[in-house]
């Protein structure tokens, strides 16, 4: 019953590889979020998406590209893997209330090693 | 734009005593403020938030939180700090006027709470 969900847990890969990391909610939320965190543990935003449509694009290289088949699910696929790509991808989900101060539920993350 | 200020890496605190995690915030409106924890090699857990009304949070695990406008800090508190408690605790902001609901996260503040 994982409210947030996502595999691969771990994700050992050599550079230049093209990998994805999949994400599932079960809470009914309609507003989904990928973020990264580097290696000093600094968080930040990559994408969001409501409905199914990309409403948060931050400067992310254009290797990344989020997919979104339905409101259940938001997957990441990267191209041409770099060592810098290295780091935790999380994934959150929330309502889409228009008031803004809606919860976000965090994934267990996914640990992304690019050798 | 909005941030977030986590003024200390560490905080170091006796089980038992008290323990104050600060934040500080910087929004161009009024904000919502988010208190999540991360265990190692978790994801992260929602503690409390502040949307309005009383300034005094309280949320998960005995952890309360104030929101100062006139000093804008939101920070995190517990009257006596358990050994479990060690972790890395992430104060985040998002600000109301923009309606931008991705998550601007600080730099992190890690616990450790000595038995």
């Amino acid at each position: 019953d994982t409210a947030v969900s996502q595999t691969p847990k771990y994700l050992v890969t050599q550079m230049g590889n093209d990998k994805s990391i999949k994400c599932e909610q079960n809470l009914g939320h309609d507003t989904m979020y990928w973020y990264k965190q580097d290696s000093k543990k600094f968080l930040k935003i990559m994408f969001s998406y409501n409905n199914k449509e990309l409403i948060i694009n931050e400067t992310v290289p254009n290797r990344f590209s989020p997919k979104s088949p339905d409101k259940a699910h938001l997957n990441l696929h990267i191209n041409s893997l770099e060592l810098g790509d290295s780091a935790v991808y999380f994934c959150a989900s929330s309502h889409g209330l228009a008031g803004g101060g809606e919860t976000q539920y965090f994934g267990p993350g996914t640990r992304l090693l690019v050798l | 734009a909005q941030s977030v200020a986590q003024p200390e890496d560490q905080v170091n605190v006796a089980e038992g005593n008290p323990l104050t995690v600060k934040c500080t915030y910087s929004v161009s409106g009024n904000p919502y403020l988010f208190w999540y924890v991360q265990y190692p090699n978790r994801g992260l857990q929602f503690l409390l938030k502040y949307i309005t009304g009383d300034n005094l949070v309280k949320g998960s695990y005995g952890f309360e939180a104030e929101f100062n406008k006139s000093q804008t800090s939101f920070h995190l508190k517990k009257p006596s700090a358990l050994v479990s408690d060690s972790a890395l605790y992430f104060c985040a902001v998002r600000d109301i006027r923009t309606g931008r609901r991705a998550l601007t996260f600080g730099s992190g503040t890690r616990l450790q709470v000595q038995p």
